[in-house]
């Protein structure tokens, strides 16, 4: 299995901040690799696919990089509702797998 | 609008069967798409279980492959899960969601997710 690692495992910052948060793959997956947010008590929310692009209604202040082993997603200026879990996942082969989660925090 | 909605049992019995279901509106099962089972224990991260193609064709998480199955219902638009030989380590919340419709799979939509126990 391919196993993803993110880091950090968490964060703190505030409103108006860019936030990184990085994910890397245990072997290349060129670029499939797709971004979730997670609300407490929600569904993930799909972000990010095939590494850059935006899904559909998805803000443009969020935006992903990378290819092979290492990736980052990006908030540009956090806002409010962007306080949630990210999950980074690979959709290379299956089985498909997630990261362990990036939780952003009100500092 | 693509809409995913779980059902089943909330409990379930140690070495019993998990049984869920995912009912689809939207679109069709039998479209392009995969359809996956996704599962989340209390505070910890997601895990895929497993996948299906409106064909049968079916791929699971080999950590979970001797006890899963993963069926379609293409005339009631759903397709469903079971889970044998249930632990505790089974609970979690269940979700449901839309794959790809290639061999690389994001996905697009997802249920609500249903919190299943696994409990006596």
């Amino acid at each position: 299995d391919i196993q993803m690692t993110q880091s950090p495992s968490s964060l703190s910052a505030s409103v108006g901040d860019r936030v990184t948060i990085t994910c890397r793959a245990s072997q290349s997956i060129t670029s499939y690799l797709n971004w979730y947010q997670q609300k407490p008590g929600k569904a993930p929310k799909l972000l990010i696919y095939a590494a850059s692009s935006l899904q559909t209604g998805v803000p443009s202040r969020f935006s992903g990089s990378g290819s092979g082993t290492d990736f980052t997603l990006t908030i540009s200026s956090l806002q409010p509702e962007d306080f949630a879990t990210y999950y980074c996942q690979q959709s290379y082969i299956t089985p498909w797998t997630f990261g362990q989660g990036t939780k952003v925090e009100i500092k | 609008q693509v809409q995913l909605q779980e059902s089943g049992p909330g409990l379930v019995k140690p070495s019993g069967t998990l049984s869920l279901t995912c009912a689809v509106s939207g679109d069709s099962i039998s479209s392009s798409n995969w359809w996956s089972w996704v599962r989340q224990p209390p505070g910890k991260g997601l895990e895929w279980i497993g996948e299906i193609y409106h064909s049968g064709s079916t791929n699971y998480n080999p950590s979970l492959k001797s006890r899963v199955t993963i069926s379609v219902d293409k005339p009631n638009n759903q397709f469903s899960l079971k889970l044998s030989s249930v632990t505790a380590a089974d609970t979690a919340v269940y979700y449901c969601a839309r794959g790809g419709s290639s061999l690389h799979s994001d996905f697009d939509y997802w249920g609500q997710g249903t919190l299943v126990t696994v409990s006596s």
